[in-house]
């Protein structure tokens, strides 16, 4: 089954906007994590939040998890141009020794 | 104190020939883990490896592809007889416990199949 989709699938916004990012699943998961990719990069890790956590902040960053939902959301605020990227969720699914999942991302473009 | 890295960053294949993506984890790391990205779609896992053993290839086509991460040396990942279908960013992470450790990712390597 597929995890991690992520919504909406594509977003244009100010610089100084704030922007959001939605991520669903469908399993219980151990955690959730935040990827940014840069266009022809490869991944870098933003932010994990594990399934007993609600909210995890990395400065303006901010990742809610709502299990209960099967959902979680990437705000990230005050947007600069250099934050254009593509954006995942890749989910780790619990019990057992199951890979992550990653959702086909969200491309967020700031504009100037 | 470098990250994952991976070699070569674009390779070009001719249908038919081999492709051999290399993948050296970060240091201190013993689990390594390869995916495939194709245009406009997220990462899908492929294998997971730790030193010498390969714990999870359940994303990995029964043909043609095969990976390796020996004692010495770094992370293989293997295709054999390429089609114009394996186009696409391969990307390696590592990391230093199990899978439900933060994954740190390499640059990738872009796969043209001519």
């Amino acid at each position: 089954s597929q995890q991690g989709e992520e919504d909406p699938q594509a977003l244009s916004i100010q610089e100084g906007e704030n922007a959001t990012m939605n991520c669903s699943y469908k399993t219980s998961i151990n955690n959730l994590q935040w990827y940014r990719q840069n266009s022809g990069r490869g991944l870098v890790h933003l932010i994990l939040i594990r399934s007993n956590e609600r909210e995890k902040h990395s400065g303006r960053l901010r990742v809610t998890l709502d299990t209960s939902k099967k959902s979680s959301s990437l705000l990230i605020t005050a947007s600069r141009a250099a934050d254009t990227a593509s954006y995942f969720c890749a989910t780790d699914a619990s019990p057992g020794n199951t890979p992550l999942v990653f959702g086909k991302g969200t491309r967020l473009s700031v504009i100037a | 104190n470098a990250g994952v890295m991976q070699n070569p960053r674009h390779l070009v294949r001719r249908r038919g020939q081999e492709a051999r993506l290399r993948c050296s984890p970060m240091k201190g790391h013993s689990h390594v883990y390869w995916y495939r990205q194709l245009p406009e779609e997220g990462l899908k896992f492929m294998v997971y490896l730790q030193k010498e053993n390969i714990i999870d290839e359940s994303g990995m086509p029964k043909e043609r592809f095969s990976a390796e991460f020996p004692k010495e040396g770094p992370s293989i990942l293997r295709i054999q007889q390429v089609v114009r279908g394996d186009s696409a960013a391969y990307f390696c992470a590592s990391s230093g416990a199990g899978k439900t450790d933060t994954q740190y990712f390499g640059p990738g390597t872009r796969l043209t199949v001519l």
